[in-house]
């Protein structure tokens, strides 16, 4: 178990620029989650995919906003046209289970990708 | 909706003492699921410990103690004897198999910073 792993640790960019934040979840997990976290908030769910089926997206999700997990493996988080309010923690997360009652495992999270937008 | 309160953003304990950290959660589902994470400085959010709706036995792990009560909607945590490396932002979360598409997306609070004083 080698743990979710995320790349790059930290992205400073200016604004306007696009950005894109990859995730590699613990290999057996089919459930994976992108949450955002500002200083002194706790993590907010952003969007989740089981396998490579994107099922549900906040409405924190902006247009801006893109998620994608070819092949139910690795994801990827792209921003486009950045803000100065994009700037926070990206956390991945990954989980096993097929859903249902009894689906519902510990998400495991990742180190993050902390953004700074210039 | 679902929301999870921490009423205390920061506490600050002598090493050796016991100190509690309260959530109280609100939600319209009949099964959920409450979480803890602890976030050390290094970023990463480390599961403790899931309880689940239907299971109200509190539980004793090495320090850790938790004390879910459906009467007041909380579910409290206890560290026993503090120490250093107890020193972290205290997450408490909740989840629901109904909310949503089916996701479990985790409804976190804005956490309780813990020192520990030595």
């Amino acid at each position: 178990d080698t743990g979710v792993s995320q790349d790059p640790r930290h992205k400073i960019t200016k604004r306007g620029q696009n950005v894109t934040f990859r995730c590699d979840p613990i290999s057996e997990h089919n459930r994976l989650y992108w949450y955002r976290q500002t200083l002194g908030q706790g993590p907010e769910f952003l969007t989740y995919f089981q396998n490579e089926a994107q099922l549900e997206k906040s409405r924190l999700l902006s247009d801006r906003f893109s998620a994608e997990r070819p092949k139910g493996s690795f994801s990827t988080l792209e921003i486009q046209r950045t803000e100065q309010g994009d700037s926070a923690m990206y956390l991945c997360a990954s989980s096993p289970g097929q859903g249902g009652v009894m689906g519902n495992q510990p998400q495991h999270f990742g180190d993050g990708t902390r953004l700074s937008i210039l | 909706a679902q929301k999870v309160t921490q009423a205390q953003t920061e506490i600050s304990v002598v090493e050796k003492e016991d100190v509690t950290l309260d959530c109280v959660y609100e939600t319209r589902d009949t099964t959920y699921y409450l979480f803890w994470y602890k976030q050390p400085p290094s970023g990463e959010l480390v599961f403790l410990i899931r309880r689940n709706s239907f299971d109200e036995q509190n539980e004793i792990s090495g320090r850790y103690s938790w004390n879910f009560q459906k009467s007041t909607s909380s579910f409290n945590f206890t560290i026993t004897a503090s120490q250093v490396v107890d020193s972290a932002v205290y997450f408490c979360a909740l989840s629901a198999p109904y909310s949503g598409a089916g996701s479990y997306q985790l409804t976190f609070g804005k956490g309780t910073k813990l020192s520990v004083i030595p």
